[in-house]
C-alpha cells in the first residue's frame, strides 16, 4: 500500500524560505494528485495545494504568492517551498494523496488519503 | 477562500448517536458531491472516514455514516464509543479548484 512521508528541516529562521519533501513508497507518484496541508498547533487543518504529477498546480490563494510545489517523479517524490515565512507559518506540515474524478478536462478533488505522519516546521530565529 | 463552519465541540454517551454540521456556500459544499470527513486522534495524523458526501472507505465502521442538505453537510455516529473520541474536519473541493477544510470539532465521549 502507498505510504508517504515528510522530511526537512524542523527549524527555519524568519523570512527565509521553507522547504520540505514528501516521499512517496508502494506505488508511483505518476497518475495521481498530490497535496500539501498543514496544522498550526491546537488549530485547524488548512489545505495548501495540489500538484499534478504531470507537474500543473494549484495553490491556496491566501498563500499563492509564497508557495511553490513541484515534483520529481524520478525520485518519486514532491516538493514544497513557502517563502518568507514568519512565526505564522508554524505548524505541521502534511503530505498526501489526493483522491480524484476527471470528466472533460477538469478534475475534481475527493478526498485526501492516505496522508503522511506529518513534520512540525517551527518558524523562530 | 473561508474555512467551512463546524461547531467546536459535541459531546454524547456511550451507545448514542451525535451529529457534527459541517457549513459552507453553494461555490464548496453545496455546489459539488465531493464532501470528505477526517477523524484526528492527538499527535496524529488524520485518517479518512467519509467520501463523496456518503461513502465509507474499507475498514471504516458503519457507525459513521453522511449526509448533504443544500450548503450544509453532516457526518453522524452512532453507538458512540469512547475510541470516538477526537477532532473530526469536513472538506470540500471548491468552485475555484482549490480544497477547503472545516474549522473542526471535537467530540467528547461522556
Amino acid at each position: 500500500q502507498v505510504q508517504l512521508q515528510e522530511s526537512g528541516p524542523g527549524l527555519v529562521k524568519p523570512s527565509e524560505t521553507l522547504s520540505l519533501t514528501c516521499t512517496v513508497s508502494g506505488g508511483s507518484i505518476s497518475s495521481y494528485y498530490w497535496s500539501w496541508i498543514r496544522q498550526p498547533p491546537g488549530k485547524g487543518l488548512e489545505w495548501i495545494g495540489y500538484l499534478y504529477y504531470s507537474g500543473s498546480t494549484n495553490y491556496n490563494p491566501s498563500l499563492k504568492s509564497r508557495v511553490t510545489i513541484s515534483v520529481d517523479t524520478s525520485k518519486n517524490q514532491f516538493s514544497l517551498k513557502l517563502s518568507s515565512v514568519t512565526a505564522a507559518d508554524t505548524a505541521v506540515y502534511y503530505c498526501a494523496r489526493v483522491g480524484t474524478y476527471c470528466s472533460g478536462g477538469s478534475c475534481y478533488s475527493r478526498w485526501f488519503d492516505p496522508w503522511g505522519q506529518g513534520t512540525l516546521v517551527t518558524v523562530s530565529s | 477562500q473561508s474555512a467551512l463552519t463546524q461547531p467546536a465541540s459535541v459531546s454524547g454517551s456511550p451507545g448514542q448517536s451525535i451529529t457534527i454540521s459541517c457549513t459552507g456556500t453553494s461555490s464548496d459544499v453545496g455546489g459539488y458531491n465531493y464532501v470528505s470527513w477526517y477523524q484526528q486522534h492527538p499527535g496524529k495524523a488524520p485518517k479518512l472516514m467519509i467520501y463523496d458526501v456518503s461513502n465509507r472507505p474499507s475498514g471504516v465502521s458503519n457507525r459513521f455514516s453522511g449526509s448533504k442538505s443544500g450548503n450544509t453537510a453532516s457526518l453522524t455516529i452512532s453507538g458512540l464509543q469512547a475510541e470516538d473520541e477526537a477532532d473530526y474536519y469536513c472538506s470540500s473541493y471548491t468552485s475555484s479548484s482549490t480544497g477547503v477544510f472545516g474549522t473542526g470539532t471535537k467530540v467528547t465521549v461522556l
